[in-house]
């Protein structure tokens, strides 16, 4: 049973476009909720990460949406490249201990 | 940054045979040690956690017979795949980290093939 669910499973995007991918979890005690980009062959490597005291976090062209009470977390890529081309994990964690990953997110940006 | 090293990158063996794997943090100390399983087009399924100096924990389903994991020092832990079977074939991913609050690092992950 997974404990963070991501949507969507893919999605495909023109060179320049914004590229969206959403986790929620149910989990209340989870305090920590990174997203990490893989390229195929590579192990996982972190993007950005946020803790539920602040709303959204902004690196570079990628930002975290964090709502509480809803329960859900978003990446949004901004300007997206074909070099973003990759699969994306969100994650979450309770006190920085085991993650729980979501299903992944493949993103095409198409040139 | 920090930085986890993990080898080999890829190893073919035969059935029956056993395999070890390395995962080495270089340039700091790992209090935490975690290692993960991951299928074509799939996400990480974490198989087992080892602290330094203390067995490992595993997770419900993982065969802690067949995946031993030792983690002898602050900068190394290993997993061996006993007895390998074709089923074994995969992804396997370690990351480590350095205390709470200090984020997980990964390796680059070891493609095992087993035929």
């Amino acid at each position: 049973q997974q404990q963070v669910k991501q949507s969507p499973q893919s999605l495909i995007v023109q060179k320049g476009g914004i590229s969206i991918i959403n986790c929620a979890y149910e989990n209340t005690a989870f305090d920590y909720f990174p997203w990490y980009q893989q390229f195929p062959g590579k192990g996982p490597a972190l993007l950005i990460a946020i803790r539920p005291d602040v709303s959204e976090k902004k690196e570079g062209r990628f930002t975290i949406s964090f709502n509480k009470s809803a329960k859900q977390f978003s990446l949004h890529i901004m300007d997206s490249q074909p070099g973003d081309s990759a699969t994306y994990f969100c994650a979450a964690s309770v006190n920085d201990y085991k993650l729980s990953f979501g299903a992944g997110t493949t993103v095409t940006v198409r040139a | 940054g920090a930085v986890v090293s993990q080898h080999p990158s890829w190893v073919i063996c035969k059935s029956g045979t056993s395999v070890k794997i390395e995962c080495r943090s270089l340039d700091f100390q790992a209090t935490t040690m975690f290692w993960y399983r991951q299928f074509p087009k799939q996400s990480l399924m974490l198989m087992a956690t080892s602290n330094e100096g203390s067995k490992a924990t595993y997770e419900q389903g993982v065969e802690k017979d067949k995946f031993l994991i030792n983690h002898a020092s602050l900068t190394l832990s290993t997993l061996t795949v006993t007895s390998a079977h074709p089923e074994d074939s995969s992804f396997y991913i370690c990351s480590a980290q350095m205390g709470q609050n200090n984020g997980y690092t990964f390796g680059s992950g070891t493609r095992l093939t087993v035929v």
